[in-house]
């Protein structure tokens, strides 16, 4: 079975600041990594995935997020946060030749404080 | 491209009435997938159609759910009779299904309370 962890429910940074938002998976087989954002009263939005190749992947709203497969895990980064970033943060996982079902992590918080 | 619509969204309900929460997606996807979303439990995953046929339903919680898609372009999920912990968010989401990587896109939700 697969697995995601999103081991902070909370993030805080302050504007400008460089963010991370913890991700590690578990799967046996080669992983999809997604990362979707969620804005208040809002659905899900996609941000970047991992299909294959280059290990750090840039996505919408200067976003990046790094594939470290000895570490199992997908961090999403931005060098400046900014305000209008806090959001709600999921990451989600999906194995090549399981169907297009995503098993999603527990999301987390991102507060950008000005 | 309008996206994923949802309808209604936002439902208010007495317990023991039949609600029906409706998708379209969109047009040329040929997935789709039903979720809740809660502050206890996260995101949820109800069900999953591929091509128009329940592919897997084991997160469907009780038999007072059940989700039908009886064309491509609209499906329902239907709660009969609801009770107050039915209340949730509940997103619907569809992908183009031609490459196994290509990412969900998630509906505005619907926001349903059960009094």
């Amino acid at each position: 079975a697969q697995s995601v962890a999103q081991p902070e429910d909370q993030v805080n940074v302050a504007e400008g600041n460089p963010l991370t938002v913890k991700c590690t998976y578990s799967v046996s087989g080669n992983p999809y990594l997604f990362w979707y954002v969620q804005y208040p009263n809002r659905g899900l939005q996609f941000l970047l995935k991992y299909i294959t190749g280059d290990n750090l992947v840039k996505g919408s709203y200067g976003f990046e997020a790094e594939f470290n497969k000895s570490q199992t895990s997908f961090h999403l980064k931005k060098p400046s946060a900014l305000v209008s970033d806090s959001a709600l943060y999921f990451c989600a996982v999906r194995v090549n030749n399981a169907g297009n079902m995503l098993t999603f992590g527990g999301g987390t918080r991102l507060m950008v404080k000005p | 491209d309008a996206g994923v619509i949802q309808s209604p969204r936002h439902e208010v309900t007495e317990m023991g009435q039949e609600v029906t929460l409706r998708c379209k997606p969109i047009s040329g996807h040929n997935s789709l997938f039903w979720y809740r979303q809660t502050m206890m439990r996260g995101l949820e995953l109800l069900i999953y159609f591929n091509n128009n046929v329940p592919i897997d339903d084991s997160g469907m919680p009780e038999d007072r759910f059940s989700a039908k898609m009886p064309n491509a372009s609209f499906s329902t999920l239907k709660i009969q009779p609801s009770e107050p912990r039915d209340s949730a968010v509940y997103f619907c989401a569809s992908i183009r299904d031609t490459r196994s990587y290509n990412e969900q896109f998630f509906g505005p939700g619907t926001r349903l309370t059960v009094l």
